[in-house]
């Protein structure tokens, strides 16, 4: 099976501008959570879907956003790009099962750097 | 709320020398926990998970890790190092009996190896 791919996997962008990075999961996945990656605040979760809906969100501003579409690819949208959104965003599926012991999945990542 | 704490952000070693990476959790229910590898430019990569059936959890690469209830540990070794053993290494935790996937990860440790 094919693993979990991310594009873009490299951006570059300029404050207050806008960003679209896409996940597609593995084949039968369908829950995709995403993750915000700094040198400063290490690995911090920001959402999570499941079947297009959000399950759950991480402590991000409103400028964070996402969304899931029927065949379970996500994305995920920053608005107004501020120099501290440079940052590894990871991408993560799942079964869905919300079963603890379910193992997540993880991209290579896209980085962006906001100038 | 559950957290993670890693103890030491850098740790070197000798190959051929015992790794030994700690992790300690803070659950007021049974956690349940993973180790992650990252290399370079690369995302998340799963070693192992503790998932209640043993205390003693064999992962890839040689590594294990030891759930240890009454020290809230889930510390990470390996008998020997190799060179490619060289990466950040990430404990997270995810609450049991929650519908979501989410993880909360530790800080990381970047492990060493020297020749």
């Amino acid at each position: 099976k094919a693993g979990v791919t991310q594009t873009p996997r490299y951006l570059i962008k300029t404050r207050g501008q806008q960003v679209t990075l896409s996940c597609s999961p593995i084949s039968g996945h369908r829950s995709v959570s995403w993750y915000q990656q700094t040198p400063g605040q290490g690995l911090q979760f920001l959402f999570e879907y499941f079947s297009e809906t959000q399950r759950n969100k991480g402590n991000f501003p409103g400028r964070f956003s996402g969304r899931q579409f029927s065949n379970s690819r996500s994305e995920m949208n920053v608005s107004t790009l501020e120099l501290g959104d440079s940052a590894l965003y990871l991408c993560a599926s799942s079964l869905g099962l919300a079963k603890t012991q379910e193992t997540q999945y993880f991209g290579p990542g896209t980085r962006l750097l906001v100038l | 709320a559950q957290s993670v704490t890693q103890l030491g952000s850098h740790v070197s070693v000798s190959e051929g020398a015992l790794v030994l990476l700690r992790c300690n959790y803070s659950s007021s229910v049974p956690p349940y926990l993973f180790w992650y590898v990252q290399y370079p430019n690369q995302g998340l990569q799963l070693l192992l998970k503790y998932t209640s059936a043993a205390t003693l959890v064999k992962g890839i690469n040689g590594f294990e890790a030891e759930f240890k209830k009454s020290e809230t540990s889930f510390h990470l070794t390996k008998p020997s190092a190799h060179m490619s053993d060289a990466a950040e290494y990430f404990c997270a935790v995810r609450a049991s009996g929650s519908n979501t996937g989410k993880l909360i990860f530790g800080q990381g440790t970047t492990l060493q190896v020297k020749p």
